[in-house]
């Protein structure tokens, strides 16, 4: 496609539920960035992916978080057994191959998922 | 670790001031830099970028300079405009297959023009 696409676009969940977020990056793109905005506040990493392997999963707040990707395309992001702080917008992003070319290291970066855990 | 610092804000200026956010960095090598600006309502998208010492960024009259004796990539305006009201997020990344290749991003600064 013609950008990152970010699905669903908002989520309202109860306490408890696992909710699942959609992230197909520009084709091409080998390198996959999460991110979590909490309201008023920046950008918290995530995970990383370059192609279908996490060189760096860090930034995942706790073992109720985890990511996959597919080859180098679709990733997703499960959060498990939902609580109440982990209401954020969460962001997806792509870009070319780090290793590759390093002039074209821009992430694109989607609409997001606006995820509410009531 | 790799870290970056920007101006707190909120900044209010009035039409046509000048601009300036301060951004400084903290990484080994040579890192990439870039400013994202995220419009209300808006993703994230890129504003300007600069690979290496030296090169200066630019784009809808922002400009920012990567100093490496200074580790810093402050953003500039000349003359501001209300439709510039947004968040202003530095950034860095490094090259290379790494677990230092996240993008690591600043705090943000929010920016509010007046008319």
């Amino acid at each position: 496609g013609a950008g990152v696409s970010q699905s669903p676009s908002n989520k309202v969940t109860e306490k408890g539920k696992d909710v699942e977020l959609r992230c197909d990056p520009i084709s091409g793109h080998t390198a996959l960035y999460w991110y979590r905005q909490r309201l008023g506040q920046g950008l918290e990493f995530l995970i990383y992916f370059q192609g279908n392997s996490a060189p760096d999963k860090s930034g995942l707040p706790s073992d109720r978080f985890s990511a996959e990707r597919t080859g180098e395309s679709v990733s997703t992001l499960t959060i498990q057994r939902t609580q109440q702080e982990d209401s954020a917008v969460y962001l997806c992003a792509s870009s070319l191959d780090l290793f590759a070319d390093r002039l074209n290291t821009e992430a694109f970066f989607g609409q997001g998922t606006r995820l509410t855990v009531v | 670790g790799d870290s970056v610092t920007q101006m707190e804000g909120p900044v209010t200026l009035s039409e046509e001031a000048f601009l300036t956010i301060n951004c400084t960095y903290t990484a080994t090598g040579y890192p990439s830099l870039f400013w994202y600006v995220q419009y209300p309502g808006e993703g994230l998208q890129l504003l300007l970028k600069a690979t290496k010492a030296d090169d200066k960024g630019s784009n809808k009259g922002f400009e920012a300079t990567y100093r490496k004796e200074t580790t810093s990539f402050h953003l500039e305006k000349g003359s501001v405009q209300v439709s510039d009201s947004a968040v202003y997020f530095c950034a860095l990344t490094r090259g290379g297959y790494s677990s230092a290749s996240k993008i690591i991003f600043g705090s943000g600064t929010r920016l509010s023009i007046r008319p």
